[in-house]
């Protein structure tokens, strides 16, 4: 069975950092691109960073780079996302994906954040 | 950056009736060197994840019932429910993973009449 579980969320103040957990379970996890997407309360979909299976390559969105860091660990079927001076306009549940396709075939359940002062 | 726009932004069909989303893209979506559509669609029950429903513009994943359809090319692609259920009551997105920064429609809601 394939789980993606989210861990690390929580309420933090505007400046502050977080570090978000995925460990995947059930898939080959070092043949899978890893993704973070993030939707706002009551809002759309929206792609925050990127990772290939073996860490080669990383993207970024606009809105992120500079601030949020994606690494995986393999050996653990870990994915991270660092997200340091997080603004209200982050808060957000973000999903851990999986993609072995391209598509975003495997999704977890999702941490909130909250950046509030 | 690829925006990805869909119509309509909300939708209600009667039980057994067909529904039909639209999605848009400012460029297209086609890969020339594998004819591939790098398009999705995908399911979002409330309090819930998105759920893959179609890749590559038309291929069904696994376990997502046949009345589920997806069409187009390039730029103009159509998520059709052939009869809808009451268990299809969602917010459904279309994504482009053709390039990054990846981008979604910004959803269509569908509604029972």
């Amino acid at each position: 069975q394939v789980q993606l579980v989210e861990s690390g969320g929580g309420v933090v103040h505007p400046g502050m950092s977080l570090r978000l957990s995925c460990e995947a379970s059930g898939i080959p996890f070092n043949s899978y691109g890893m993704h973070w997407v993030r939707q706002a309360p009551g809002k759309g979909l929206e792609w925050v960073a990127a990772i290939w299976h073996d860490e080669s390559k990383k993207y970024y969105a606009d809105f992120v780079r500079g601030r949020f860091t994606i690494s995986r660990d393999n050996s653990r079927n870990t994915l991270y996302l660092q997200m340091s001076s997080l603004r209200g306009a982050d808060s957000a549940i973000y999903y851990c994906v999986g993609a072995f396709g391209d598509y975003f075939d495997c999704w977890g359940q999702g941490t909130m954040v909250t950046v509030s002062s | 950056d690829i925006v990805m726009t869909q119509s309509p932004d909300s939708l209600a069909v009667s039980l057994g009736e067909r529904a039909t989303i639209n999605c848009k893209a400012s460029q297209s979506l086609l890969y020339s060197s594998n004819n591939k559509n790098y398009l999705a669609w995908y399911q979002q029950n409330p309090g819930q994840p998105p759920q893959l429903l179609i890749y590559w513009a038309s291929t069904r994943e696994s376990g997502v019932p046949d009345r589920f359809s997806g069409s187009g090319s390039e730029t103009d692609f159509t998520l059709t429910i052939s009869s809808l259920q009451a268990e299809d009551v969602a917010v459904y997105y279309c994504q482009q993973y053709y390039s990054t920064p990846i981008t979604f429609g910004q959803g269509t809601r569908l509604e029972i009449k």
